[in-house]
């Protein structure tokens, strides 16, 4: 039973061209984060929706947006890709805020920028 | 900023322990355990909650000492499954953020 899906798995795109990465729920989770997980490094937290209410790091560069159009589904838009930004793309979603709550992982997205 | 794991890697053989430590210099409100395979999303372990506690899960338990503002996961008799990188992720006292701040991470190396 899939929780969290992300779509594609993998994405190439070419440097500079728009690319978004999707998201989708089943959990009914009021709260979604997107990570970027660099080859060999930590998840980094670029932004989170807690419902409507969007988050954004303050170290999250303003090439990503985020929108999440309702409950299921959250996108993340790199607006011109660099090389820099080729990365595993991480979706989680946890019930509540605060947290207190498990965050669930969904398989990631790994961007590839040519 | 970030917490700091240690050790960086451990290799171990099959049925050994394993400790691995997770510290902070900011006041932590709760800690998460997550392992990751290559290629793969983080799996959850468990959470810890501040007000100090200790979780366990089969042979994988967890403490957290809110005083010290570290947290440690134990990994008793090693299964070759466990081999994976593990983070803790932690979310601060009063920081009004609730997505995680990853440590470093922990390679763990299970041997036959």
């Amino acid at each position: 039973d899939a929780m969290v899906i992300q779509n594609p798995r993998y994405q190439v795109t070419q440097f500079g061209k728009p690319v978004t990465l999707s998201c989708s729920q089943t959990l009914n989770h009021n709260v979604m984060y997107w990570y970027q997980q660099k080859s060999s490094q930590a998840p980094k937290l670029l932004f989170h929706y807690y419902d409507k209410d969007f988050n954004n790091e303050a170290d999250t560069p303003d090439n990503f947006q985020s929108r999440r159009p309702n409950t299921s589904f959250c996108f993340l838009d790199i607006r011109s890709p660099g090389l820099g930004d080729a990365a595993m793309y991480l979706c989680a979603t946890s019930r509540v805020a605060g947290g207190v709550d498990t965050q669930y992982f969904g398989p990631g997205t790994r961007l590839t920028v040519l | 900023q970030q917490p700091v794991q240690s050790p960086q890697a451990v290799i171990l053989r099959e049925g050994e322990d394993a400790v691995i430590n997770c510290s902070s210099s900011k006041a932590l409100y709760s800690v998460h355990w997550y392992r990751q395979k290559h290629g793969e999303a983080p799996i959850f372990l468990m959470i810890l909650l501040k007000g100090g506690e200790q979780k366990g899960h089969d042979k994988i338990s967890a403490s957290f000492n809110e005083k010290k503002q570290q947290s440690s996961l134990y990994l008793t008799a090693s299964q070759l499954s466990y081999s994976g990188t593990y983070f803790c992720g932690t979310v601060y006292s009063g920081g009004g953020a609730d997505g995680l701040t990853f440590g470093k991470g922990t390679h763990l190396i299970i041997q036959p």
